[in-house]
């Protein structure tokens, strides 16, 4: 079982519409999650951080996080086209090195006008 | 500050060939650092993370290594390279413990021919 797993998609939404996209972790221990958006080539930059149960809004986002499921989500609101890329959802877990930042393969998100 | 600089930005390197990618960050002391590969059209693979100078936990292959001979810097080599090298490299740094975002240099985007 992958630690961190996401649809890879693509995942294509309409212009102003909302984007759901959901990940699922194998670690009950992990006590932190993120979300990173990605677009083509470059380097993934941070949108949310979330480390309680339930909802985190930052304007047009969204992240929600139900530990007992173990899965966390992110909802994009009025969908624009510069929002599409790829999301990437990362779990912070502890290992007896220390920290370990662990990435889902990403979901491709398409808005389409 | 809180940048990260990564070196060089492209690099094509023949099958056999050494490696030697370098990672600084600024700002505050005794960050978290991590080296991930992405290879074309997949997810971030963890390569290696570090917690403090000298301290270094591997997730791969043996063919990669990488060190911490200062507080802010990460270095990751190769003796030889392979074809399967090649891919999209990022240093990422957290600033403190788990429950700290990480963020990302730009990248090295490393071609073995």
């Amino acid at each position: 079982q992958k630690e961190v797993e996401q649809n890879s998609g693509p995942l294509s939404v309409p212009e102003g519409a909302i984007a759901s996209l959901n990940c699922t972790y194998s670690d009950r221990v992990s006590q932190s999650f993120f979300w990173y958006r990605q677009y083509s080539g470059k380097s993934p930059e941070l949108i949310m951080s979330i480390y309680s149960n339930g909802d985190k809004e930052d304007g047009r986002f969204t992240a929600q996080l139900n530990k007992a499921s173990q899965y966390v989500s992110l909802l994009i609101r009025d969908s624009q086209p510069s929002d599409s890329a790829t999301y990437l959802c990362a779990v912070n877990g502890f290992t007896g090195g220390g920290n370990k930042l662990t990435f889902g393969t990403g979901t491709q998100l398409k808005v389409e006008l | 500050s809180q940048t990260i600089h990564q070196w060089p930005a492209t690099l094509v390197q023949p099958v056999g060939s050494p490696l030697s990618l370098e990672c600084t960050v600024e700002g505050t002391s005794n960050p978290n650092l991590y080296w991930y590969r992405q290879a074309a059209g997949r997810g971030l693979q963890l390569l290696f993370y570090s917690v403090g100078i000298g301290q270094i936990s591997s997730e791969v292959p043996q063919n990669l290594s990488a060190s911490r001979p200062q507080d802010r810097q990460f270095i990751l080599s190769s003796k030889k390279l392979l074809l399967s090298d090649s891919g999209f490299y990022l240093c990422a740094r957290q600033i403190g413990g788990m429950n700290t975002e990480a963020f990302f240099g730009q990248g090295t985007r490393l071609t073995v021919v």
